[in-house]
């Protein structure tokens, strides 16, 4: 089992591109979570969902899109991306009754 | 509102030394579970422990340790006889359970800890 995978590790973008960061599973799990990480603001959930095809806003979801069309995958999108959302962002999946989220290896996403 | 409070930024010790981290948490549920991470230079998250709510007994692996006490909602964490290999940024987490049904996380906003030898 490959667990929480992200595409891609690294990625800079200029002001005003879009990008879509892939978040996959492979164990089968109900729940998918996107998370920002900031220096001195721990981590704070973008979007999660809840199962195939639901998504829902998090803490801090302004200038992100998600979508969950198959189970096992989690899409991030920025559309018009700012120089505010230069962060590390971490997937996490959970199952029900597991009691605890496994994360990805994070995104480093830079936005000049 | 659910919180996770941790007030110490950065810490720093010399090597062998004992060192605790604090983690306070607010929460409405009465069925919850707590986390820590550490977070090493190389950026993954590493889960160290899961404790649920009905569990208050402390637990002790190797050199590490935690107390739970749910009359004070902290969660300590303390490293026992501290290496350089233990400096790392460490998160206490929050996990909401059956009020919403979501088992999102709180995070602390971490502390940095230093081991200088």
């Amino acid at each position: 089992n490959a667990g929480v995978t992200q595409t891609p590790k690294f990625r800079v973008l200029k002001t005003g591109q879009s990008m879509t960061l892939l978040c996959a599973q492979d164990m089968n799990h109900e729940y998918m979570y996107w998370y920002r990480q900031d220096p001195g603001m721990g981590l704070r959930l973008i979007h999660y969902s809840v199962g195939e095809g639901t998504t829902a806003k998090g803490e801090v979801p302004d200038g992100y899109n998600v979508s969950r069309l198959k189970k096992q995958n989690f899409l991030l999108g920025l559309e018009s991306a700012a120089p505010s959302q230069t962060s590390v962002y971490f997937c996490a999946s959970y199952r029900r009754g597991a009691h605890e989220q496994f994360f990805g290896p994070g995104t480093r996403l830079t936005v000049l | 509102a659910q919180k996770v409070t941790q007030a110490q930024t950065e810490i720093s010790v010399v090597e062998k030394e004992d060192v605790t981290l604090d983690c306070v948490y607010e929460t409405r549920d009465t069925t919850y579970y707590l986390f820590w991470y550490k977070q090493p230079p190389s950026g993954e998250l590493v889960f160290l422990i899961r404790r649920n709510s009905f569990d208050e007994q402390n637990e002790i692996s190797g050199r590490y340790s935690w107390n739970f006490q749910k009359s004070t909602s902290s969660f300590n964490f303390t490293i026992t006889a501290s290496q350089v290999v233990d400096s790392a940024v460490y998160f206490c987490a929050l996990s909401e359970g059956k009020i919403s049904g979501t088992y999102k996380y709180i995070f602390g906003t971490g502390t940095r800890l230093k081991v200088l030898a």
